[in-house]
């Protein structure tokens, strides 16, 4: 079975300031990684995804996330945050197989930018 | 705009009550999620659909809970006799390829 770990419940940051938003997972197979970031009484948005190639994927609204096999670690990061990008974030894996490819999800980060 | 709606999006009601929940692809497609999600916590998975086929449950859809895909387009989720842990955001979320797109969710609040 998957597990995810976010090592924060909650980062505060002033405005303009880099953030990193760590995860660490664990599975004895190969998986596929995202996070999705989750504004209040919405769905979750997709940021970036790992599926292969190049361990640093880039995604949307400036985020970026480097996949650390050995660290078993995808932690998102972006290097000057805005007042928007307060939210909850949630990192997510599925296993690399056919059929249901299921998310299992972290906890929760709650992102806070303070001006 | 993820391509996902759910209606409604909020729903109160009493305890001992039914509820049914619907998800509608704008377009086909043939993977469909069900997720539950508390206040608090990651969406947690429930079922899982390859067209209308329901081929993946969670232990957490006690048999209370059920969910259908008739024709492999819209699905519904109802949840018969309604209980205040059933209190959550249940939110839809399809699959074209290998990353899913959730819809906006119903919030039940059972009262």
């Amino acid at each position: 079975a998957q597990s995810v770990t976010q090592l924060d419940s909650q980062v505060p940051v002033f405005e303009e300031a880099p953030v990193e938003l760590r995860c660490n997972y664990s599975s004895s197979v190969s998986v596929y990684l995202f996070w999705y970031v989750q504004y209040p009484n919405q769905g979750l948005q997709l940021l970036l995804k790992y599926l292969s190639g190049s361990t640093l994927v880039k995604g949307i609204n400036g985020f970026e996330a480097e996949f650390n096999k050995s660290q078993t670690s995808f932690h998102l990061r972006k290097p000057s945050v805005h007042i928007s990008d307060t939210a909850e974030y949630f990192c997510a894996v599925t296993r690399i197989i056919q059929g249901a490819q299921k998310l299992v999800f972290g906890q929760g980060t709650r992102l806070t930018i303070n001006p | 705009d993820t391509g996902v709606s759910q209606n409604p999006r909020h729903k109160i009601t009493k305890r001992g009550q039914n509820v049914t929940f619907r998800c509608d692809p704008i377009s086909e497609h043939n993977r469909l999620y069900w997720y539950r999600q508390t206040l608090g916590q990651g969406p947690e998975f429930l079922t899982y659909f390859q067209n209308e086929a329901q081929l993946e449950k969670s232990r957490l859809l006690s048999d209370r809970f059920s969910a259908e895909r008739p024709k492999g387009s819209f699905s519904t989720l109802e949840i018969q006799r309604t209980e205040q842990g059933d209190s959550a955001m249940y939110l839809c979320a399809i699959a074209p390829l290998y990353e899913q797109y959730f819809g906006p969710g119903t919030r039940l609040t059972v009262t």
